[in-house]
């Protein structure tokens, strides 16, 4: 079975303050993707960024900036020096190969960034 | 502009009443979804269609329904079957040669 743990329920910061939240993820299959979707709080989810298995490559959009580490099974974002347009829910989940591309979600994790 | 439309924003029902949340997209994308998201919670599949007259059940399908007669729309009838429907439901779309999906605004129901 296939499973997504966002230790991390909520956290508050204040601005310009770096921060990271934690993604763990579980699965048996060699091949999967990895996502990281934000929800501001109109509700719409907004898709930061996909990582697939086989690279391992960090990433780095600007302010964010992911950490996958297969050694450990997470796949954890970064944003440095936060803003209060960045408050929102954030939510980490998996998609394994041929599955009909069905996405596992995290509980979330809310990101308070205070002025 | 292309994307995906999920009607109404907000919905009213009273308990015991089948209810049908819309959604459309124009993105040409394949495959759709349905989520359900309770407060605090991450979402959770209900319904998943990867063609069109083709759909499989998710992990909470139970007093739910879905029809796939067009590629653009997936529509989703919340049962009087369905013992909790409170909730916050989010369509999904992706086209078939990529695993990002991409979501409406969501609706969210109330039934009391």
């Amino acid at each position: 079975a296939q499973k997504v743990t966002q230790a991390q329920t909520e956290i508050s910061v204040v601005e310009k303050e770096d921060v990271t939240l934690d993604c763990v993820y579980e699965t048996r299959d060699t091949t999967y993707y990895l996502f990281w979707y934000k929800q501001p709080p109109s509700g719409e989810l907004v898709f930061l960024i996909r990582r697939n298995s086989f690279d391992e490559q960090n990433e780095i959009s600007g302010r964010y900036s992911w950490n996958f580490q297969k050694s450990t099974s997470s796949f954890n974002f970064t944003i440095t020096a936060s803003q209060v347009v960045d408050s929102a829910v954030y939510f980490c989940a998996l998609s394994v190969y041929n599955q009909g591309g069905k996405l596992i979600f995290g509980q979330g994790t809310e990101l308070s960034v205070k002025p | 502009d292309g994307g995906i439309t999920q009607s109404p924003k907000y919905l009213f029902r009273k308990e015991g009443q089948n209810v049908t949340l819309s959604c459309e997209q124009n993105l040409n994308h394949d495959a759709m979804y349905w989520y359900r998201q309770d407060p605090g919670q991450g979402l959770r599949l209900i319904y998943y269609s990867q063609i069109v007259n083709d759909f499989q059940k998710g992990d909470i399908a139970e007093g739910y329904s879905v029809s796939r007669e067009k590629k653009e729309s997936f529509p989703l009838t919340v049962t009087s079957a369905q013992k909790n429907p409170t909730a916050f439901y989010l369509c999904a779309s992706r086209p078939a040669t990529n695993y990002e999906q991409y979501f409406g605004p969501g609706t969210r129901l109330t039934v009391t």
